[in-house]
């Protein structure tokens, strides 16, 4: 089955700072990448996702990166804000047929104002 | 809007006990999963459903069992808690008509077990 690992697993930064979460998957039958963000107390809740075609998508100051030959993908949020505060989790998956998400176990970013 | 809605939201119990969590969705997706959240350890599947004839099982199912009781219910239970069972849960939705790969959360139901 696929494992996902996820590095930091905390990661402190100023405001303004950039941050880069890494994730390395292991079935190269997986073509789907999505991040979830989850703020405290709250639920997870898709933030950027990126496929297989693609090695780079951004949405404002979120980007996603994506190397399929080695297996590995990042989120990179520019211009940290404290709201930016949360537990992200990465994820990998093939779209279609009887694919489950595999998960990460999470990066807790914190943004000190 | 649409939702996964998720009852109760808080549940404290004591080892033993039978306790069921339920989900339910107006999302009109097909695909159910229920997810147990611990610190450090990330969003691990415990059950998932294609359909409501369809009940799987995922990797931490042991202690757990599901009904999928029609499209839109998928419940949850511990048939007898234990205090390791205590974490956050949460159950999650997707639609195979759009590929079935992303994921829409539940608010979550937090469980103790004393």
């Amino acid at each position: 089955g696929e494992n996902v690992e996820q590095h930091p697993s905390t990661l402190s930064v100023q405001e303004g700072d950039s941050a880069v979460i890494k994730c390395t998957y292991s079935d190269s039958a997986s073509n789907y990448f999505p991040w979830y963000k989850q703020e405290l107390g709250k639920r997870p809740q898709l933030i950027i996702d990126i496929r297989s075609n693609v090695g780079e998508k951004k949405d404002q100051r979120i980007a996603v990166t994506l190397n399929k030959t080695a297996k590995h993908f990042s989120l990179h949020i520019t211009e940290t804000q404290p709201e930016d505060s949360a537990v992200y989790f990465c994820a990998a998956t093939a779209s279609g047929g009887s694919y489950i998400p595999t998960f990460g176990r999470g990066t807790s970013l914190i943004v000190h104002p | 809007d649409a939702d996964v809605t998720q009852t109760p939201r808080n549940r404290i119990t004591k080892t033993g006990k039978r306790i069921m969590l339920e989900c339910s969705q107006t999302k009109g997706h097909d695909r159910m999963y229920w997810y147990r959240q611990d610190p450090g350890l990330g969003l691990r599947l415990i059950y998932y459903s294609f359909d409501v004839k369809d009940i799987n099982k995922g990797e931490i199912s042991d202690g757990y069992s599901v009904s999928r009781q029609a499209q839109a219910k998928f419940s949850l239970s511990l048939e007898s808690a234990i205090p390791n069972q205590t974490a956050l849960y949460f159950c999650a939705t997707s639609d195979y008509g759009q590929g079935g790969e992303k994921l829409f959360f539940g608010s979550g139901t937090q469980l103790s077990v004393l």
